[in-house]
């Protein structure tokens, strides 16, 4: 059985870090893109990041370009979003997610983890 | 990326049929055969009904089917049931390794 088990998120003040890790069970998790999405409180979901399965190839919504990072140990079949310069419009539910191929994200995830929450406030 | 476009509500009665559509632009939604549709219920994570733009994955009832034309996609839920009642979300490749969702639908079952 797949499993995806997101863990790092907690309450952060404006302009602090973050980093949230999704460890992968069940599949082999070198041979599938990763992504992250998240969900703002009442709001609906937002693709956020993606990674290919070999890590060559990561891509990022513009709003967090420059503040976050995304990475992989295959090894450790463990994916991570390194979180900098939180924003309080940073508060969300973040979900890490399966893809159904190795190459890109976004073409479609049929695994999600089940959630973690980030809050952004002082 | 701006999100395609999905209607904020549907609704329809049991054993009827609902469509929900998804529009963006020829660098999503229309440019690839990525499209993607997920059910999410209150407080749970979302869970894949249709990819490709009209497959299901194993176990996914054959009540639910997807499908395209140009920059507008569509999912169509037959025989509705009470427990369809959910928000629905398209999801599409938009290139570059990147994806973006639609705004999300939420479906009543009367």
């Amino acid at each position: 059985e797949v499993q995806l088990l997101e863990s790092g998120g907690g309450l952060v003040q404006p302009g602090g870090s973050l980093r949230l890790s999704c460890r992968g069970s069940g599949f082999i998790f070198s041979s599938y893109a990763m992504t992250w999405v998240r969900q703002a409180p009442g709001k609906g979901l937002e693709w956020v990041s993606g990674i290919s399965g070999s890590g060559t190839n990561i891509n990022y919504i513009d709003s967090v370009k420059g503040r976050f990072t995304t990475s992989r140990d295959n090894s450790r079949n463990t994916l991570y979003l390194q979180m900098n310069s939180l924003r309080v419009e940073d508060t969300a539910v973040y979900y890490c997610a399966k893809e159904l191929n190795y190459y890109a994200s976004g073409r479609g995830s049929d695994s999600w983890g089940q959630g973690t929450l980030v809050t952004v406030s002082s | 990326q701006s999100a395609p476009t999905q209607p904020r509500s549907v609704s329809g009665s049991p054993g009827q049929s609902v469509t929900i559509s998804c529009t963006g632009t020829s660098g999503d939604v229309g440019g690839y055969q990525y499209v993607s549709w997920y059910q999410q219920s209150p407080g749970k994570a979302p869970k894949l009904m249709i990819f490709d733009v009209n497959k299901r994955p194993s176990g996914i009832s054959d009540r639910f089917s997807g499908s395209k034309s140009g920059n507008t996609a569509f999912l169509t839920i037959s025989g509705l049931q009470a427990d369809d009642e959910a928000d629905y979300y398209c999801s599409a490749y938009a290139g570059r390794y990147s994806g973006v969702f639609g705004g999300g639908t939420r479906l009543t079952v009367l």
